[in-house]
């Protein structure tokens, strides 16, 4: 089956201590995305990458930081900077670059702190 | 840049009433406008896009949206609404010039009252 898992399901974080979501697709698309969820604030776009070894930072990159050096994977780190950093964080991928390609989301990663 | 408001964060129905999320949005550009669903503690599924070759488009589940350049409108509808509608939708925008991610509202919750 084709798609995107993320993981952990939830995850902890202790103050001060950075900690990486997981974020995989074998859909083999080119782009992917990460996206934070707030209540009521809809989803907001952290980073993007739309092709291997190279991305974008989004609305809210700060206190956050990427890497993709395989075309299938695109961890996302929450580093001690991010000051609040609880909220539901949601990967995505497209096929192209056209802006009516279709993003698909994987089921979304929940962090809280401790 | 491109945004997109959505009138009203929660909506109740009742079960087999019509179901109207209003979405508006705002763009310099031609915009790709999409409606997203999500289940709690899920990721985002796609109902519909519009993409510029019909301006009524039909999605899954029963539901529907007419691209209205007059009024710079988006709005998602469904004749009857059913117990399992109940959900948070997501309208968002996305172009294809400069940064190609989406802009999404701030969703609207739907409730269907029994």
């Amino acid at each position: 089956d084709g798609g995107i898992t993320q993981s952990p399901k939830y995850l902890f974080r202790k103050e001060g201590q950075n900690v990486t979501l997981s974020c995989e697709q074998n859909l083999n698309h080119d782009a992917m995305y990460w996206y934070r969820q707030d209540p009521g604030q809809g989803l907001r776009l952290i980073y993007y990458s739309q092709i291997v070894n190279d991305f974008q930072k989004g609305d809210i990159a700060e206190g956050y930081s990427v890497s993709r050096e395989k075309k299938e994977s695109f961890p996302l780190t929450v580093t001690s900077a991010q000051k609040n950093p609880t909220a539901f964080y949601l990967c995505a991928s497209s096929g192209g670059l056209a802006g009516s390609e279709t993003q698909y989301f994987g089921p979304g990663t929940r962090l809280l702190v401790l | 840049a491109q945004s997109v408001t959505q009138l009203g964060s929660h909506v109740s129905v009742s079960e087999g009433a019509l179901v109207l999320l209003r979405c508006n949005y705002s763009s310099s550009v031609p915009p790709y406008l999409f409606w997203y669903v999500q289940y709690p503690n899920q990721g985002l599924q796609l109902l519909l896009k519009y993409t510029s070759a019909a301006t009524l488009v039909k999605g899954i589940n029963g539901f529907e949206a007419e691209f209205k350049k007059s009024e710079t409108s988006f709005h998602l509808t469904k004749p009857s609404a059913h117990m399992s509608d109940a959900a948070e939708y997501f309208c968002a925008v996305n172009v294809n010039t400069g940064r190609r991610a989406l802009t999404f509202g701030s969703g609207t919750r739907l409730q269907v009252q029994p």
